[in-house]
């Protein structure tokens, strides 16, 4: 059964770091064809995927974002680190992490972790 | 980035009722079209992959179609369980955009 949990800060301050770590098990990061990505979602507001890294360590960015976003893996811990530089109150939101699945017509994220809550305010 | 757009924004409904919610992309995504599920205070739940393949588990009164830039996800009996708010996301191009929802709620 594959899971994922996020830990992190559940308030930082405008122009802090945030760093979030996903912890995964039920499989590999080294495996073939394993991804995980981060997904946000502000209060009350849709999805926005954030970023990607795929089992050989390529990695990808949401373009508006790319900036601010550093994505990494440990995969003797079988974790994921998203951080994200210079924290704003716009950056509120639930965040993420969830298991990248891959076929002939696409990429979808399966399962998703159960998200942590992440405030921004001084 | 590939704008997506879903109608309604809301609808309310009866159980039992056949629910029809729209997905429309800015520019064709071929089939690279996903559907999720996501309760209040909860994760998004995978329905739907490209477009109209059900994801293992999910009650065979959820279906998908379409290809190119429009694409539907019907509910053809609405449960109880059913009342929550539904993600479209595409995977045709990085960035992986989803859209901006539609909320089921009770009539």
């Amino acid at each position: 059964q594959i899971t994922l949990k996020e830990s992190g800060p559940t308030l930082v301050k405008p122009t802090q770091t945030l760093t979030l770590t996903c912890t995964v098990s039920g499989f590999s990061l080294t495996t073939s064809g394993v991804g995980v990505g981060w997904i946000r979602q502000p209060p009350g507001k849709a999805l926005e995927w954030l970023a990607l890294i795929y089992w050989d360590d390529d990695k990808r960015y949401s373009p508006s974002l790319k900036s601010r976003l550093s994505i990494t893996k440990d995969t003797s811990k079988n974790q994921v680190v998203l951080t994200m530089t210079n924290m704003d109150p716009v950056d509120t939101g639930t965040y993420y992490c969830a298991h990248r699945q891959v076929g002939p017509r696409g990429v979808w994220f399966d399962p998703w972790g159960q998200g942590t809550l992440v405030t921004v305010s001084s | 980035d590939i704008q997506m757009t879903q109608s309604p924004s809301s609808l309310s409904a009866s159980v039992g009722d056949r629910v029809t919610i729209t997905c429309r992309a800015s520019q064709s995504i071929s089939s690279y079209l996903n559907w999720y599920q996501q309760k209040p205070g909860k994760a998004p739940i995978l329905l739907i992959y490209a477009a109209s393949s059900l994801q293992s588990g999910v009650p065979s009164r959820f279906s998908g179609s379409g290809s190119g830039t429009d694409f539907t996800l019907t509910i053809s009996s609405l449960q109880p369980e059913d009342f929550a708010t539904y993600y479209c996301q595409q995977s045709y191009n990085i960035p992986f955009t989803f859209g901006p929802g539609t909320k089921v709620d009770i009539k």
